[in-house]
């Protein structure tokens, strides 16, 4: 079965630094995508990035970057340069793209803090 | 831009009360989705559905039920409220392309007395 791990519940940044947000994952399929999705106190779920299992470099959407490491079924989010309003939850999803259900699979989230 | 909208913000219910909720999507998304969020366990999928009057149980489907009678709206349905159904309900939409992200509304907090 496919299984999203985040071991980290919370972390702390201070402003302005890069963080790196840890997610493994666990699948036999060999075509699917990863995708980060961050989700502030007000609720609402935001896209950030996605990485598909035969991309050849890792994906990259502003700040944010995914360190892609196939062999070691690892998908961790790089925040660069910090902001007050990245404080937020952070949720790495997996979907199998050779399921036409199109469902995700949440890892359990991590809380991030910038310090000021 | 995507917008998906949910009825209600927040619900407060009494146990045993049939609770609806409504979701609404204005992409012309074949596929939507019922999660619910509990600290500690991220989203996990209570239903989906890939077409009109088509549905799929999700991971916890137990004490739901849905309904799709149109594409753009998909309705989650607690026939009979119980505590342990206080949670977040977030719903999403995508389309069928490969790359595509979900598209989530801003949630419903229900509480459940």
């Amino acid at each position: 079965a496919q299984k999203i791990t985040q071991t980290q519940p919370g972390m702390f940044v201070q402003e302005k630094e890069a963080v790196t947000l840890d997610c493994t994952y666990d699948t036999s399929d060999q075509s699917y995508g990863l995708f980060w999705y961050k989700q502030p106190s007000s609720g609402e779920m935001i896209f950030l990035i996605y990485q598909g299992s035969y991309d050849e470099q890792n994906a990259t959407e502003g700040r944010y970057s995914l360190n892609f490491q196939k062999a070691r079924k690892s998908a961790n989010l790089v925040i660069s340069a910090s902001q007050l309003g990245d404080s937020a939850m952070y949720f790495c999803a997996m979907r199998d793209r050779e399921d036409s259900s199109y469902k995700l699979i949440f890892g359990s989230g991590t809380r991030l803090l910038v310090r000021p | 831009d995507v917008k998906v909208t949910q009825s209600s913000r927040y619900l407060v219910k009494r146990t045993g009360e049939k609770v609806f909720l409504e979701c609404v999507q204005d992409m012309d998304h074949e596929n939507m989705f019922w999660y619910r969020q509990d600290p500690g366990l991220g989203l996990r999928l209570i239903y989906f559905s890939y077409d009109v009057k088509m549905k799929e149980k999700g991971d916890i489907p137990e004490g739901y039920s849905v309904s799709r009678e149109k594409k753009e709206r998909f309705s989650l349905i607690l026939e009979s409220a119980s505590t342990n159904q206080t949670s977040m309900y977030l719903c999403a939409s995508s389309s069928s392309r490969v790359r595509e992200t979900q598209y989530f509304g801003p949630g419903t907090r229900l509480l459940v007395l």
